[in-house]
């Protein structure tokens, strides 16, 4: 099946840094989606982006289907960002998403 | 906002007993799943259902494991004899299922312990 792979899998910054996380995959895609995990469990939509770009405040990500990575950009970072990031893609002729192992950002105040 | 709703947050079970896991997909979604995280590790997929049937299924989705839509609004993941290896956080999802919109929304997960 596919693979997913995210990077790095352990980040700490101080508040107000910028981050890159990345999402590299192993076949076409039909889906690509960006989840925050919070303490709490939660899975929480970040951004459904299966090519281009798209912004939403302080995060913005960019697929690109073709060469079949995707970056996340979490710029100002604050302590709430907190938590697990996981990338998940579904891969074409599939309608399952499979998930990548995470990143887990640290910020610190 | 439409949004997927899951009952209970948490279960505490007994090794053995069944378990009846609960969600509420968004009203005009037409594709649901169920996935389950064991602490520390990554979702994985667990079964899909379109058209009431199975769609999908991994092979965690054993002969312990069943889907139903008893309802025209919820969807249940029963657990017949539960083993401590369930212990899981489980999330329901929901897609539209359209041409131009394929997003998953997922529900805030029930967390299953089993003693």
């Amino acid at each position: 099946g596919i693979q997913v792979e995210q990077s790095p899998p352990d980040l700490i910054l101080q508040e107000g840094a910028n981050s890159t996380l990345r999402c590299n995959f192993s076949d076409s895609v039909n889906n690509l989606q960006w989840f925050h995990q919070n303490p709490w469990g939660q899975l929480i939509n970040l951004f459904y982006i299966p090519s281009g770009t798209k912004q939403n405040g302080r995060l913005s990500a960019t697929t690109v289907a073709t060469e079949r990575y995707s970056l996340l950009y979490i710029s100002s970072s604050q302590t709430t960002d907190s938590g697990v990031y996981f990338c998940a893609v579904e891969a074409a002729g599939r309608r399952a998403l499979t998930f990548g192992s995470g990143t887990r950002l640290q910020v610190q105040p | 906002e439409p949004e997927v709703t899951q009952t209970p947050s948490h279960q505490v079970t007994q090794m053995g007993q069944e378990v009846i896991l609960r969600c509420v997909p968004i009203s005009n979604h037409l594709y649901f799943y169920w996935y389950r995280q064991i602490l520390g590790q990554k979702v994985e997929f667990l079964v899909s259902f379109y058209n009431n049937e199975i769609s999908e299924k991994s092979e965690i989705f054993d002969d312990q494991f069943s889907v139903e839509r008893p309802d025209g609004s919820n969807f249940t993941l029963k657990i017949r004899s539960t083993k401590l290896e369930d212990s899981a956080m489980y999330f329901c999802a929901s897609r539209l299922t359209s041409a131009f919109i394929n997003e998953q929304f997922f529900g805030p997960g029930t967390r299953l312990t089993v003693l």
